[in-house]
């Protein structure tokens, strides 16, 4: 498994909550790592993407200022936060890995495994 | 909210080819590679093509994807039931600075 995800967590409106994608230094560093959410009767949509080696984010118009993407180089992990859920923020958010330095290049072929998030008011 | 639009459903016998139609603007698919995903509810999305035609490995050739200016597609030929599934395009949009999906279009085996 490349890409190891955080169990599913059930929070309440207004919460903070950050949840992680965990792989290795040498497997994600020096690509670029997705979020991507998955609501139930809606499509996939990006969050951001962030290349860990030097922190470079990119967050798509939807999220920016919503959700907060991070990463630790030591140890191969990408984050990302909320500060105070709401109930919109219930979803599966999924991290991949793309395929290459180019933030353009949209190969991503590994994925993790997951997390649901699920905000109740 | 996407720009690019997908029709949101698409079915077949098995055996016969579905074709899958995206369409962009300049900034997006007119300027940049195009990406498709599979995704089965349960499971986490999986690439089925990049660079506008090429498939990662492991991936069937009865998968084929073409762009045209600012459209792109993808024909599954010889549909199968495991074919079922949401099918999602992709592209960098040079407006918005940032990925987008297509809004997806459900394949149903008859």
């Amino acid at each position: 498994v490349l890409l190891e995800q955080s169990a599913a967590e059930a929070k309440k409106s207004g919460n903070s909550l950050t949840i992680s994608c965990r792989g290795s230094p040498t497997t994600v560093n020096t690509y670029w790592i997705a979020w991507v959410r998955q609501v139930p009767g809606k499509g996939l949509e990006w969050v951001g993407l962030i290349y860990p080696d030097d922190s470079d984010i990119r967050y798509t118009p939807s999220f920016r200022g919503q959700v907060t993407i991070s990463a630790d180089k030591s140890t191969g992990t990408a984050y990302l936060s909320w500060n105070s859920l709401k109930a919109s923020d219930s979803g599966m958010y999924f991290c991949a890995r793309g395929g290459s330095w180019l933030v353009k290049n949209l190969a991503f072929d590994y994925w993790g495994q997951g997390t649901r998030v699920t905000v109740s008011s | 909210q996407s720009v690019l639009t997908q029709p949101p459903s698409a079915s077949g016998t098995p055996g016969q080819r579905v074709t899958i139609s995206c369409s962009g603007s300049s900034s997006s698919i007119g300027s940049n590679y195009v990406f498709w995903y599979q995704y089965v509810p349960g499971t986490a999305p999986r690439l089925l093509i990049y660079d506008n035609r090429q498939r990662p490995s492991g991936v069937p050739d009865r998968f084929s994807g073409s762009k045209s200016g600012t459209s792109a597609s993808l024909a599954i030929s010889d549909l199968r039931s495991e074919d079922e599934g949401f099918y999602y395009c992709a592209t960098w949009d040079d407006r918005l600075s940032s990925p987008d999906f297509g809004t997806g279009t459900k394949v149903t085996v008859l």
